[in-house]
């Protein structure tokens, strides 16, 4: 299975601050990268699909970026409803997940 | 309106089998297949098995291949999830979602709520 490891495992900003998630495959995914939300006690809701494409809906203070093996989520000015983890999912085959970043209030 | 509406809370003895199912509604199910995510408390999220709603092809991780099987019923626009052997290490929360015909290139769009599955003697 490609493995996916994103760093950091958890953050502390503030409001208004640009936040910038990453993501390594284990092998090439090409841009088969998606990237997910989760609040406590709740359903992952999807961001980001193919790397780079804001999903319907997505404030646009989120993007992403990156092919092959590197990828990054930026939330350019966080805000309070962001607080929240973040997983990548590759989607090149079998897909497996990233072990979640934790973005919490400094 | 897409909605995904999963079964309620499953308390099974180790050794036991469950099955989970998630009724979609608002869109054409056979254009799509569903995925199964499992996260255990407090931990990351697992990817299970994919099913494609239109043919019935089946993929599952290689962690619950032999335990699992997912189906769909296209009467009732109804994706299943059944596990067997149930292990102490099966508590979780599953979720079905919503993603592509096809199993690569697909994000997860829609997700159902959730069943939690505990397992416990």
């Amino acid at each position: 299975d490609i493995q996916m490891t994103q760093s950091p495992s958890s953050l502390s900003a503030s409001i208004g601050d640009r936040v910038t998630i990453t993501c390594r495959a284990s092998q090439s995914i090409d841009d088969y990268l998606n990237w997910y939300q989760q609040k406590p006690g709740k359903a992952p809701k999807l961001l980001i699909f193919a790397a780079s494409y804001l999903q319907s809906g997505v404030p646009l203070r989120f993007s992403g970026s990156g092919s092959g093996t590197d990828f990054t989520l930026t939330i350019s000015s966080l805000q309070p409803e962001d607080f929240a983890t973040y997983f990548c999912q590759q989607s090149y085959n079998n897909p497996t997940f990233g072990q979640g970043t934790k973005v919490e209030i400094k | 309106q897409v909605q995904l509406l999963q079964s309620g809370v499953e308390v099974k003895k180790p050794g036991a089998s469950v099955k989970v199912s998630c009724e979609a509604s608002g869109y054409s199910f056979s254009t799509f297949g569903v995925i199964w995510v499992r996260q255990a408390p407090g931990q990351g999220l697992e990817w299970m098995g994919w099913i494609s709603a239109y043919n019935g092809d089946t993929k599952y991780a290689e962690r619950v291949q032999g335990r699992v099987t997912l189906t769909t019923d296209s009467s009732t626009s109804t994706a299943h999830m059944e596990l067997r052997s149930l292990r102490s290490e099966d508590t979780a929360t599953y979720f079905c979602a919503r993603v592509g015909r096809t199993l690569s290139g697909s994000g997860a769009d829609y997700w159902g709520q959730g069943t939690l599955v505990i397992v416990s003697s």
